[in-house]
């Protein structure tokens, strides 16, 4: 079975440009996920969906940061402009509501490594 | 203060060493806990959830102490391929999944 899909992989761009990451969650996984990591800071959610509604963006950073996911196998994460601060390995995991809340268990994508230069 | 504070580490230890890694966290009314396991530039894996009378996976015991709000990860007979960091998760709203709360990691290199 295919995983959590991420694309680009690895993304160098100069700052003010748009970025957009991309994401396919596992075929049935109802729940999907926003992460950003960095050494500073750790793994921090930036924002979630439920049935491709978004529920939690408390965690985006500022208006430069939108997320979309039109439909259940695909999401969107924009920013624009992007700043030097924004480099990060970003995560898109996905699961099943009661998995996740039993087991604890989201799968992650190999994540899409940021560079704002 | 952070949801969940972690000893970033490293921990270097021999092979067959056992190591134990500590987190803490604060919401009092968290009711889910796990271990999940993160090898250099890949994304985090579950490794193990954490239940309240603690819980072991061969090498692997996590325990829960409520009254402190802690958790730990003991490993025992360290491996090579135990090398990794090891992130603490804190699932605040217990049966309905919602936000998790990640610790930063706590990194264990194993030499032989």
């Amino acid at each position: 079975d295919a995983g959590v899909i991420q694309s680009p992989r690895h993304e160098v761009t100069e700052m003010g440009q748009e970025v957009t990451l991309r994401c396919k969650p596992i075929s049935g996984h109802d729940y999907l996920f926003w992460y950003r990591q960095t050494m500073m800071r750790g793994l921090e959610l930036l924002i979630y969906f439920n049935n491709n509604v978004p529920i939690d963006d408390s965690g985006m950073p500022e208006d430069r940061f939108s997320a979309k996911m039109p439909n259940a196998s695909f999401s969107t994460l924009k920013i624009q402009p992007s700043e030097p601060r924004d480099s990060a390995v970003y995560f898109c995991a996905s699961s099943l509501a009661w998995l996740a809340a039993n087991t604890g268990e989201l799968f992650f994508g190999e994540g899409s490594r940021l560079t704002v230069l | 203060r952070k949801e969940v504070e972690q000893d970033p580490g490293p921990f270097n230890v021999p092979e067959g060493a056992t190591v134990a890694f500590n987190c803490t966290y604060s919401n009092s009314a968290s009711q889910s806990f796990f271990w999940y396991r993160q090898d250099c530039r890949k994304e985090p894996k579950l490794l193990m959830s954490v239940y309240s009378s603690g819980n072991e996976d061969g090498r692997f015991t996590a325990q829960l102490n409520r009254a402190s709000q802690y958790i730990s990860l003991l490993i025992r007979d360290s491996k090579l391929s135990d090398s990794a960091t090891y992130l603490c998760v804190v699932n605040p709203e217990g049966s309905t999944l919602g936000r998790l709360y990640f610790g930063r990691g706590t990194q264990l290199t194993v030499w032989p």
